[in-house]
């Protein structure tokens, strides 16, 4: 089955401090992956998507920027975090386009 | 006009009610339909895909009407555990985006 973790659970860094947050999925290969934000009593925020390694899509101009190094790994960064980027980080993936996305546990960041 | 727009409750309804959820979407291209589940600080959870004849799983019933760009929810004998934030999901019609909903809240009175 497949499976798909995060890291940290939670968060507390400082305004202009580096982010770098961790995706793996296990259990299939070459999926969709997908890194959303979630703002407090807010819907979710597509930030970035990815269909294959080094191939990222950015859906919104913003401080923060996405890798795949490895199929199944996809890492979200920030060189000098912003108090508005707090929120629940959600990496996600899918089998192909169209289909259901799965969620990781997310990571909940608070920017202080 | 939002992509996908979601009455957002709350809904607080006693054991054992039936209660319903509908959500409108704008691009009449979406081919992808789903409902989620979120409970409170945690990530959503796959409920169930919408298809176009409609589809039961359990207590739940999900319709899609593509002539009114809308999907429904229907919760049959509902439980103190369906409590949750219930997220309309629709695929962008290209590429690989989805647009989610803001969620209805759910609250299951005992």
């Amino acid at each position: 089955s497949q499976t798909i973790h995060q890291w940290p659970a939670t968060l507390v860094q400082p305004v202009g401090s580096p982010l770098s947050l961790e995706c793996t999925v296990e259990g299939t290969s070459n999926p969709n992956l997908y890194w959303y934000r979630q703002a407090a009593g807010r819907g979710l925020q597509l930030l970035f998507y990815s269909v294959g390694i080094g191939q990222i899509s950015s859906e919104v101009p913003q401080n923060l920027s996405a890798s795949r190094p490895q199929d199944r790994q996809f890492i979200l960064s920030s060189k000098k975090l912003l108090l508005s980027d707090s929120g629940f980080y959600l990496c996600a993936w899918s089998v192909q386009s169209y289909n259901e996305q799965f969620f990781g546990p997310g990571t909940r960041l608070t920017v202080l | 006009r939002k992509e996908v727009e979601q009455d957002p409750g709350p809904f607080n309804v006693p054991e054992g009610a039936t209660v319903a959820f509908n959500c409108t979407y704008s691009n009449s291209a979406s081919q992808s339909f789903f409902w989620y589940r979120q409970d409170c600080r945690k990530e959503p959870k796959l409920l169930m895909s919408v298809y176009s004849s409609g589809n039961e799983d359990g207590r739940f019933t999900a319709q899609l009407n593509r002539a009114s760009q809308y999907i429904s929810l229907l919760i049959r004998d509902s439980k103190l555990s369906d409590s949750a934030t219930y997220l309309c999901v629709v695929n962008k019609g290209t590429g690989n985006q989805f647009y989610f909903g803001t969620g209805t809240s759910l609250t299951v009175i005992p």
